[in-house]
């Protein structure tokens, strides 16, 4: 069956950096569009970032364009977020979720991994 | 990237339907039949309910549907049920090519 599963977070200090990885597994992982999405505590589902199967197209929320990057090794079955100047506001769990073949909704989702930006 | 608007919180009775707005506008909602509708439960994954408007992912209840009027589209849970209670949220692809979530909705079943 499809599984998603993150890891890579942990607590970093301001301005540091963090690399959350997104293993996908029970599918063709390079047939896919793939899309991070975060929840702050206590607040809403945010989208953040998506890319391509084969990583020609990508795009960022504006809150990161310009510190987050994301990326993907198809050979690996892997999502990659690179996320650098963190800041408080960053600080929220991070899912990765698989776009579906024939819509535009996320089908399947990680269990996610938790960033807290602290000093 | 305005967040789409949806109601705080809703409830009924078990039995009951309820009905969850999602506002956008011509750039999101208003301008694709590209909104979809998640269930989450806290600590769980989010779940997807509703794909491109009024699509029902297998394995969801046919209690659940969707549709869409102009720039708000609208998710309709029938016959409600305890273990509905949970956090909903709607989200549209949008002319600048990304997704763009609502801020959520917090369904209680009384």
């Amino acid at each position: 069956q499809v599984q998603l599963v993150e890891s890579g977070g942990g607590l970093v200090k301001p301005g540091g950096s963090l690399r959350l990885s997104c293993a996908g597994s029970g599918f063709t992982f390079s047939d896919y569009y793939m899309i991070w999405i975060r929840q702050a505590p206590g607040k809403g589902l945010e989208w953040v970032s998506y890319i391509s199967g084969s990583s020609s197209y990508s795009n960022y929320a504006d809150s990161v364009k310009g510190r987050f990057t994301i990326s993907r090794d198809n050979a690996k079955n892997s999502l990659y977020l690179q996320m650098n100047s963190l800041r408080a506001d960053d600080t929220a769990v991070y899912y990765c979720a698989r776009v579906g073949a024939y819509s535009y909704g996320c089908d399947h989702w990680g269990q996610g991994t938790l960033v807290t930006v602290s000093s | 990237q305005s967040a789409l608007t949806q109601p705080a919180s809703v409830s009924g009775s078990p039995g009951q339907s309820i009905t969850i707005s999602c506002t956008g506008t011509n750039s999101d909602v208003g301008n694709y039949k590209y909104v979809s509708w998640y269930q989450h439960h806290p600590g769980k994954a989010p779940k997807l309910m509703i794909s491109d408007v009024s699509n029902r992912p297998s394995g969801v209840s046919n209690r659940f549907s969707g549709s869409k009027s102009g720039n708000t589209a609208s998710l309709t849970i029938s016959g409600l049920q305890a273990e509905d209670e949970a956090d909903y949220y709607c989200s549209s692809y949008t002319t600048s090519t990304i997704w763009v979530f609502g801020g959520g909705t917090k369904l209680t079943v009384l």
